[in-house]
C-alpha cells in the first residue's frame, strides 16, 4: 500500500495568514492526489483534485501544486471557516490511502 | 445535487451484525463505482470498501475481509454494507462516497455518515 504523510500534524495560524500543509507519498502517484477538509462532526468536502485542479464552489484561496511523490495545500489567506481538519488521499492506485490529517487552529 | 443518505448505525455487541444503506440520488448511480469509509474516533479517513458500478467486482481492506460484504441494488440507487463478527475497532462513523469520472477511488461528494459503536 502507499502510505500517504501529511506535515506539521497541526499547525496555529492567523486570520489572514498564508498557510501550506504538505503531503508526501511513499512512491510516485503522478497527480492521483485529492485534499479534502473537515470541520467537527461533519463529513469530509473535497477542495482539490488531480492535485491542483480546484472543485466547483471552493474559493480561490485555495491552491494545491506537486507531483510524483511531493505536493502542497495552500491557503492564500486564511478564513475564519477554514480552520478545521485537512487530509491528502491518493487515489493512483489500489486500495487508496488517506494522509494522517493536519489539524489547523486559530493563534 | 449528489445527495448520499447513510443509515442502520448504532450500538452492536462484539461478535455482532449490522447492515449500512446508502440511498443516493441526484447523479447517475449505476454509472459509478461506490465506496464505504470509515473514521473511528478522534481519527483520520480509511478507506474500507469498495463496488464497482455493476457490482461485479468488490474490494475490501484487509481490515475487514472475510467478515464485511458490499452489495448494491441500482434499482434501488442503494449500496449496502453488512458487517458481520463486529469488533470493538469498526467503532466508527461510515460514509458513502461514490467514485468520479476522474478516477473509482476520487470521493467528489460524501454522505453525512452514520455511526457504529461496538461495545458490550
Amino acid at each position: 500500500d502507499i502510505q500517504m504523510t501529511q506535515s506539521p500534524s497541526s499547525l496555529s495560524a492567523s486570520v489572514g495568514d498564508r498557510v501550506t500543509i504538505t503531503c508526501r507519498a511513499s512512491q510516485g502517484i503522478s497527480n492521483f492526489l485529492a485534499w479534502y477538509q473537515q470541520k467537527p462532526g461533519k463529513a469530509p468536502k473535497s477542495l482539490i483534485y488531480a492535485a491542483s485542479g480546484l472543485q466547483t464552489g471552493v474559493p480561490s484561496r485555495f491552491s494545491g501544486s506537486g507531483s510524483g511523490t511531493d505536493f502542497t495545500l495552500t491557503i492564500s489567506s486564511l478564513q475564519p471557516e477554514d480552520f478545521a481538519t485537512y487530509y491528502c488521499q491518493q487515489y493512483y492506485n489500489y486500495p487508496p490511502t488517506f494522509g494522517g490529517g493536519t489539524k489547523l487552529e486559530i493563534k | 445535487e449528489v445527495q448520499l443518505l447513510e443509515s442502520g448505525g448504532g450500538l452492536v455487541q462484539p461478535g455482532g451484525s449490522l447492515r449500512l444503506s446508502c440511498a443516493a440520488a441526484g447523479y447517475s448511480f449505476s454509472n459509478f463505482a461506490m465506496s464505504w469509509v470509515r473514521q473511528a474516533p478522534g481519527k483520520g479517513l480509511e478507506w474500507v470498501s469498495a463496488i464497482s458500478k455493476t457490482g461485479g467486482s468488490t474490494f475490501y481492506a484487509d481490515a475487514v475481509k472475510g467478515r464485511f460484504t458490499i452489495a448494491r441494488d441500482n434499482s434501488r440507487n442503494t449500496v449496502y454494507l453488512q458487517m458481520d463478527s463486529l469488533r470493538a475497532e469498526d467503532t466508527a462513523v461510515y460514509y458513502c462516497a461514490p467514485g468520479s469520472v476522474g478516477g473509482t477511488y476520487r470521493f467528489d461528494n460524501w454522505g453525512q455518515g452514520t455511526r457504529v459503536t461496538v461495545s458490550s
